[in-house]
């Protein structure tokens, strides 16, 4: 199994640009999460699908963070316009349908705004 | 809402010790709490699951233990080795949602050979 596929994994780019997060999860896995991870605030829960459909979203810091599934093998999280602080490692991670299973997370995406 | 606290946040043992790292919650109505390592540029392995219903967990030299009444649940490394080292995060779900994940910062374990 190729386990969940991040990319790409570092991403430098200059505050107001668009940045794309891609992600691509375990087959047959039905819940796919979007998280952030810094020093001061550890991982956090942006978002999460279950078959598609977005079911959580009350971590997504702001209106210029979104997300979307349009299939079962691909998610997408955009930031725009970017800003230093969006500055962070987020990894993506999926796991099988539903509740009491393990979580499979990718390599992650080193995001730096400069 | 759930928090999640580790203690202490950094452990350096000699290699072949036994040791416990410690993670308690702050909300007990939760459906499972999960173990996981983090090697330094990696993402997370899942390392055990323990559901709501359930006291212990074991994975070869680990051993994960809950107890809800006292939000608490301990990681229990037997006989460590140097390739034990990384970050080690818990994490217990949310009310209200089964897979929704809450976690501590970890605990960063070194262990010396």
């Amino acid at each position: 199994d190729a386990g969940v596929i991040q990319s790409p994994r570092h991403e430098v780019t200059e505050m107001g640009q668009e940045v794309t997060l891609r992600c691509k999860p375990i087959s047959g896995h039905n819940s796919l999460f979007w998280y952030r991870q810094t020093m001061m605030r550890g991982l956090e829960l942006l978002i999460y699908f279950n078959n598609n459909v977005p079911i959580d979203d009350s971590g997504m810091p702001e209106d210029r963070f979104s997300a979307k599934m349009p299939n079962a093998s691909f998610s997408t999280l955009k930031i725009q316009p970017s800003e230093p602080r969006d500055s962070a490692v987020y990894f993506c991670a999926s796991s099988e349908n539903y509740s009491n299973q393990p979580q499979h997370f990718g390599d992650g995406t080193r995001l730096s705004i400069l | 809402k759930q928090e999640v606290t580790q203690i202490p946040a950094a452990l350096s043992v000699p290699e072949g010790e036994n040791l416990v790292l410690n993670c308690s919650f702050t909300d007990s109505a939760i459906y499972n709490l999960q173990w996981f390592r983090q090697d330094p540029g990696k993402g997370l392995t899942s390392l055990l699951l323990i559901q709501s219903s359930q006291r212990e967990q074991t994975s070869g030299r680990l051993n994960a233990s809950l107890d809800k009444s006292s939000g608490r649940s301990t990681l229990y490394i037997a006989a460590s080795q140097p390739g034990d080292s990384a970050t080690y995060l818990c994490a217990a779900t949310a009310r209200g949602g089964s897979e929704k994940l809450v976690f501590g910062k970890g605990t960063k374990l070194t262990v010396n050979p």
